[in-house]
């Protein structure tokens, strides 16, 4: 069966100071992959999302990047971490229809 | 632009009552709908996902309509408990402009069942 890891899943991290959240996918293949954010009242917001190894879209433009290395690794990068990049960031994959995510890492900047 | 939203925000009832949550969106040219459930901390569990040419969906006290003309879906939840207390959110994949897909969430329904 297919799972999805996620970590760390809490994070504090001063501002300025960079950002890695990494994030995998077992027991499937060339999955489409996705980094969400959900901050307090707003929903979900979609980062970016990847539809292979190298290949990522961004969705808005802020102070964050992805990257896809391998085919089930998705890694989600700041060089300089903001205030208003504190929130919950959830990894997700997409199997031929429903979409899975994985428990969530908790950032907060202070 | 896909729209999607929930109402109400928050939802309170005492146990055993049948519920029903609305979610209605805005462009009825949609892949499928997906219903999640959310505890505090964790991440979405799926729970039921409608297919746009599907018209139902059920697993086990869950039953799931989708009527896409209208934009509309409800997750109905029978006899309620209390550890169905949780935030509901549904989320609509479509074709966003440029030909990307896209997958756009409701803010969710927190859900309360009182013993």
């Amino acid at each position: 069966s297919q799972t999805i890891h996620q970590w760390p899943a809490t994070l504090v991290q001063p501002v300025g100071s960079p950002l890695s959240l990494e994030c995998t996918v077992e027991g499937t293949s060339n999955p489409n992959l996705y980094w969400y954010r959900q901050a307090a009242g707003r929903g979900l917001q979609l980062l970016f999302y990847s539809v292979g190894i190298g290949q990522i879209s961004s969705e808005v433009p802020q102070n964050l990047s992805a990257s896809r290395p391998q085919d089930r690794q998705f890694i989600l990068s700041s060089k300089k971490l903001l205030l208003s990049d504190s929130g919950f960031y959830l990894c997700a994959w997409r199997g031929t229809a429903t979409i899975y995510f994985g428990e969530g890492s908790w950032l907060t900047v202070v | 632009k896909q729209e999607v939203t929930q109402i109400p925000a928050a939802l309170s009832v005492p146990e055993g009552e049948n519920l029903v949550l609305n979610c209605s969106f805005t462009d009825s040219a949609i892949y499928n709908l997906q219903w999640f459930r959310q505890d505090p901390g964790k991440g979405l569990t799926s729970l039921l996902l409608i297919q746009s040419s599907q018209r139902e969906q059920t697993s086990g006290r869950l039953n799931a309509s989708l009527d896409k003309s209208s934009g509309r879906s409800t997750l109905y939840i029978a006899a309620s408990q209390p550890g169905d207390s949780a935030t509901y959110l549904c989320a609509v994949r479509s074709i966003s402009q440029g030909g990307s897909e896209k997958l756009v969430f409701g803010k969710g329904m927190k859900l309360t069942v009182n013993p």
